[in-house]
């Protein structure tokens, strides 16, 4: 069964970098995961596709402070200087399943 | 641009129905696979449905199962959601999605603003 794992929560300082990671269940890691961005009482954002090569495509208009990476069943999704409009629930997610979301918290 | 919108929600008893509805513009709407989505308050994201290009493979989580009903229509760029015998777990905003599907990649890329589905007596 295909399942992504995320940590419920995450914070950093304003200007620092965060890395937030999204596990793929055994089986599945060679899977495609895309990361979308949901700040607080808004809908969700798409921000890119990340293949197990880290090969990423964003979205039209994500800035470059965004990145993704991969190892293994691993995705990654990297933001460096933290401003704190980037405060929001960032959820992966492939075919019809979604992580839990990660709750980032800027400091 | 590309966009969704979303429309049709609102405040239902417990048993009784909506039809949601999605019209996408900006891309072709024929070529893409599109899914429901959802929230319910608190929460996290939910793949609700989805279906193919043509209309003739459509897919449900489980717990809608007999209860909703995903269709679309290309001539309209519409897309569709029938929710019948509502219960207070329905509860939460429907977000229409793109669906992006390439080789074994299977993502969504664009996304509508949702609307709110409220069951309660």
């Amino acid at each position: 069964q295909l399942v992504l794992t995320q940590s419920p929560s995450a914070s950093a300082s304003l200007g620092a970098s965060v890395k937030l990671t999204c596990t793929l269940s055994s089986g599945h890691s060679s899977y495609a995961i895309a990361w979308h961005q949901q700040q607080p009482e808004k809908g969700p954002r798409y921000l890119m596709r990340l293949k197990s090569d880290g090969s990423h495509t964003k979205g039209d208009g994500i800035p470059d402070r965004f990145s993704g990476s991969s190892s293994g069943a691993e995705r990654y999704l990297t933001i460096s200087s933290l401003q704190s409009e980037d405060e929001a629930d960032y959820y992966c997610q492939t075919w019809q399943v979604f992580g839990g979301g990660t709750k980032l918290t800027v400091l | 641009e590309v966009q969704l919108v979303e429309s049709g929600g609102g405040l239902v008893q417990p048993g009784g129905s909506l039809r949601l509805s999605c019209v996408a513009s900006g891309f072709t709407f024929s070529t893409y696979w599109m899914s429901w989505v959802r929230q319910a308050p608190g929460k996290g994201l939910e793949w609700v449905a989805n279906i193919g290009q043509d209309g003739s493979d459509r897919y449900y989580v489980d717990s809608v199962k007999g209860r909703f009903t995903i269709s679309r229509d290309n001539g309209k760029n519409s897309l569709y959601l029938q929710m019948n015998s509502l219960r207070a777990e329905d509860t939460a905003v429907y977000y229409c999605a793109r669906d992006q599907t390439e080789a074994v990649d299977h993502y969504m890329d664009v996304w509508g603003k949702g609307t709110t589905v409220s069951v309660s007596s």
